[in-house]
Parts: C-alpha cells; structure tokens; sequence
C-alpha cells in the first residue's frame, strides 16, 4: 500500500514562505495527493490536494513532482495562525477494506513560526 | 451550512465499560469516517460509512464498531474498555466515498474519551 513519508518537526519565520515536503514514492496513477492541518485543540482542516498538475487556493499551493514521488506544500508568508500539524496523505483505489495505509494519517509534520 | 458535530465532548469510564459516541455529519454528505488520535500513534483510521453500509475498515479489534443511520449520523462503541483505549476520537464527512480520492473531508471536533 502506498504511504507517505514526512518529516516530524519544521521551523520557520514569521511572514517567510513555508516548504513541507512529503514524500510517496509508492504512488499509484489514480492516488490524489491531499493536505490536511491540526490547530491545537481542533480536529484536522482539509487544506489542499491535487492530482497531476500543482494547485493554488486562498491557503497554499501544492507542487507535484513530475514523477509524482514527491510535492511540497507552500505557505506563502507564514502567520502564526499557521501552527499546526501538517499531514500528507493519498487517496485513491482501495485494494483492500482492511488496514489500508491510504486511510490513515500518520503523526504528520510539526511546524512551529517563529515570531 | 452546520459544521460536523460530535457528541459527547468528553467523556470518562471505567475499564471494562462500554461507550457510545455519536456523530452528525454536514447534511447532504453520506460519508462518514471515525479515527482514533493518540500521542503517540497519530490519526488512526478506524472505519467508514456510506449510506449506511460500511466501505472500509482500518486494523482494530472487534470490540471497536459503528453503524449509520439513514440520516448519515452516524454512532461508534468501542466494549469492555481498556486504559489504552483512551484517545481523541474524531469523525469526518465527505460527499463521497473515500475510494475515489478526489474529495475533501470534513473533521468534527472530536470526542475525548479517558478510561481509567
């Protein structure tokens, strides 16, 4: 089953652009690519996903290798609002109903802003 | 449009109690999944319902279940308690199945549950 690999803890700048890498090596051609972010106290926000091509909305930009092994989520200008765990995760086919990979989340990246 | 709401929002029992927690997802979504998050597994996939049929199972015992209601809210128990069972539980909604892939969910607060 494809999974994904981040890593545990990042840190950055205040109002600094942001790169989070994750990688998928395992990813089959149907696999989206999707974004999500824990602010503490809260359950996960859907932040982006893409499939092919990279993607922007009002929150981040997602870039997709072109071998898709890998993407970067982009924080423009980072806030403090912006701490939070970050996890990347694929969705896609399922093979099986049972302890598929693809359906969990992981432990995600932490990132903090400095002030 | 209502966000996903859980209830309970804590929750205390003993070992060896049962517990019934209940999800009510965004009106117009058929999908709903639960997911149980502990400091040191992350966020565990538990299973997924669709129109009240579940589509997916993640790799937990049997004495963690669920079921849908024709109304999509949704209702997990988890029987005969243990310490470990203690842990963020949080439900999400989507329009969608989760196979497929191209579809945001969408996460309640979650429903925090201590056994002791």
């Amino acid at each position: 089953d494809a999974k994904t690999t981040q890593p545990n803890s990042m840190e950055s700048n205040e109002e600094e652009p942001v790169h989070l890498p994750c990688n998928h090596s395992t990813i089959s051609g149907t696999d989206y690519i999707h974004w999500y972010r824990q602010l503490p106290s809260q359950g996960p926000e859907y932040v982006i996903h893409g499939l092919t091509s990279n993607v922007n909305n009002r929150m981040a930009s997602l870039a997709i290798a072109e071998d898709r092994k890998s993407s970067t989520l982009i924080l423009h200008r980072a806030t403090l609002r912006d701490a939070a765990v970050y996890y990347c995760i694929l969705r896609g086919a399922l093979i099986s109903n049972f302890g598929n990979e693809k359906l969990t989340f992981g432990t995600g990246t932490r990132l903090t802003i400095i002030p | 449009k209502a966000g996903v709401t859980q209830t309970p929002r804590y929750l205390i029992k003993t070992r060896g109690q049962q517990v019934t927690l209940s999800c009510s997802p965004i009106s117009g979504h058929r999908s709903v999944s639960w997911y149980q998050q502990t400091p040191g597994q992350g966020l565990q996939f538990l299973f997924e319902y669709f129109s009240e049929t579940q589509r997916n199972k993640g790799n937990f015992p049997g004495r963690f279940s669920g079921r849908q209601f024709s109304n999509s809210r949704s209702e997990m128990n988890v029987s005969t308690l243990e310490l470990g069972d203690s842990a963020l539980y949080l439900c999400a909604s989507s329009s969608m199945p989760l196979a497929g892939g191209g579809h945001e969910q969408f996460f309640g607060p979650g429903t925090r549950l201590t056994v002791l």
